[in-house]
């Protein structure tokens, strides 16, 4: 069955670091990748979005890696700030054009200052 | 331009009472999904609309529940003879779907809690 699984359920880094979030996939082949902020008590807000065909996807300070061989995404954000500090949510597509997001699990990022 | 708004932001229910939870997406979005989410866990899909299609509804969990989207613009989802399991954050989102644009946009969900 498709499944999808984010490294770790929390993460704790130094203010200044660059934290790095995984999300694993397993018997799904995703055109889109996606990832989401989520505040506690609020909707998750859409980040970046990365193809299938693309590698790398950068804005300010975050940046997005996408590798289809291994299955996997990374999720960078540089020069962490306490204000990053959420959970951060991974979200698959397929390609057919009418099918809905998986999300996975979420981890939970707190930077310490 | 407003956001995807949901009412009522809490419920509070008795066991066995039906619940009607309302979206209200941004217009000019032709697809809608519903999704729920209990405490620390992701999101787990619901249904999804999209134009005039019929409704993808392989991720309601029982016969209990049930959605529809009128006029394809605003959706109410409807849990009838709520359980105790169905306590939950049930947000809503909306989404243009286009080639460049495929990013979803939510509300701030509706928290239920079924007594």
């Amino acid at each position: 069955s498709q499944k999808i699984e984010q490294n770790s359920e929390a993460l704790n880094i130094q203010e200044g670091k660059t934290a790095t979030l995984t999300c694993n996939y397993t018997n799904y082949s995703p055109a889109y990748l996606q990832w989401y902020r989520q505040d506690p008590g609020r909707g998750p807000v859409f980040l970046l979005l990365i193809r299938e065909n693309e590698k790398e996807k950068r804005k300010e300070r975050l940046k997005v890696t996408f590798d289809t061989t291994l299955k996997q995404s990374l999720f960078h954000i540089t020069a962490s700030q306490p204000a990053d500090s959420a959970t951060y949510l991974c979200a698959l597509e397929g390609g057919s054009g009418n099918t809905p997001l998986v999300f996975g699990k979420g981890t939970r990022l707190s930077v310490i200052a | 331009g407003a956001g995807v708004s949901q009412s009522p932001s809490n419920k509070v229910t008795e066991k066995g009472k039906d619940v009607e939870l309302r979206c209200d997406p941004i217009s000019g979005h032709t697809a809608l999904y519903w999704y729920r989410q209990s405490l620390g866990q992701g999101l787990e899909f619901l249904i999804y609309f999209q134009g005039n299609s019929a409704p993808d509804k392989s991720g309601l969990p029982s016969d209990r529940f049930s959605a529809e989207r009128t006029g394809g613009s605003v959706s109410t989802l409807t849990i009838q003879r709520t359980q105790q399991e169905d306590s939950a954050v049930y947000l809503c989102a909306s989404s243009s779907r286009t080639r460049f644009s495929r990013e979803q946009f939510f509300g701030p969900g509706t928290r239920l809690t079924v007594l």
